[in-house]
């Protein structure tokens, strides 16, 4: 398995609190990337990392933030949590970016509750 | 918006039948990935295949691909308690992101 390991594994916020997920890879891959997993959606891409501090939105960032200071790992911010962000948010690694036929490699998520 | 659709939306087989689903996406695609999500746990990667690719294995697993009807089908033979799982398609058109669909849960049945 990929050294993927994302913190913490749950957790309960309340409306309206600043969180931070961590995730934390061992692989020293290039590409990192947020989702968040709902009934129904599939998997969405929130942001995503190309290299030490060059970051990207997804299709889904609003009211989130990334930062990657260090190659093996990248944090998302949720700055002011809603009830709507409650979610299961998997972080993801890959040698190379897409269209070059890399898989994704998964950590095995933290599951979020805003109450 | 989902790339790709799978189909059916849950699947429930006896052990040692074989397990089908499908996917079908909206535009053209470098290629297409298979991942399994166990109960709990992240998605692993099963197997790619290429746009210009019809058709590949790896194990058990027989995975073929139609541009022309941009659809892509996902084969398990005589499955196991143990493939018991969601199954998702992911679409790669060379931009920056995988497109997921919402996958396909499969139960099987001792």
């Amino acid at each position: 398995d990929a050294g993927i390991t994302q913190s913490p594994r749950h957790k309960v916020t309340e409306t309206g609190t600043p969180v931070t997920l961590r995730c934390h890879q061992t692989e020293n891959h290039r590409y990192m990337y947020w989702y968040r997993q709902d009934p129904g959606h599939g998997l969405r891409l929130i942001h995503y990392s190309y290299g030490v501090k060059d970051t990207d939105k997804g299709e889904v960032s609003d009211g989130y933030s990334v930062s990657r200071s260090k190659t093996e790992d990248f944090l998302l911010t949720l700055e002011s949590a809603t009830s709507s962000q409650t979610s299961v948010y998997f972080c993801a690694i890959s040698e190379r970016g897409q269209g070059s036929g890399q898989p994704q490699h998964f950590g095995d998520g933290t599951r979020l509750s805003i109450l | 918006s989902q790339q790709g659709e799978e189909d059916p939306q849950a699947l429930s087989i006896q052990e040692g039948e074989n397990a089908t689903m499908n996917c079908s996406y909206k535009t053209s695609i470098n290629n297409l990935q298979w991942y399994r999500q166990n109960s709990g746990r992240g998605l692993v990667h099963l197997i790619l295949i290429r746009s210009n690719e019809r058709e590949k294995h790896s194990g058990r697993l027989r995975v073929t691909l139609d541009t022309s009807k941009k659809s892509s089908s996902l084969l398990i033979t005589a499955s196991r308690a143990a493939d018991t799982a969601s199954y998702f398609c992911a679409t790669d058109a060379g931009d920056y992101k995988l497109s997921f669909g919402a996958g396909t849960t499969v139960t099987v049945r001792a």
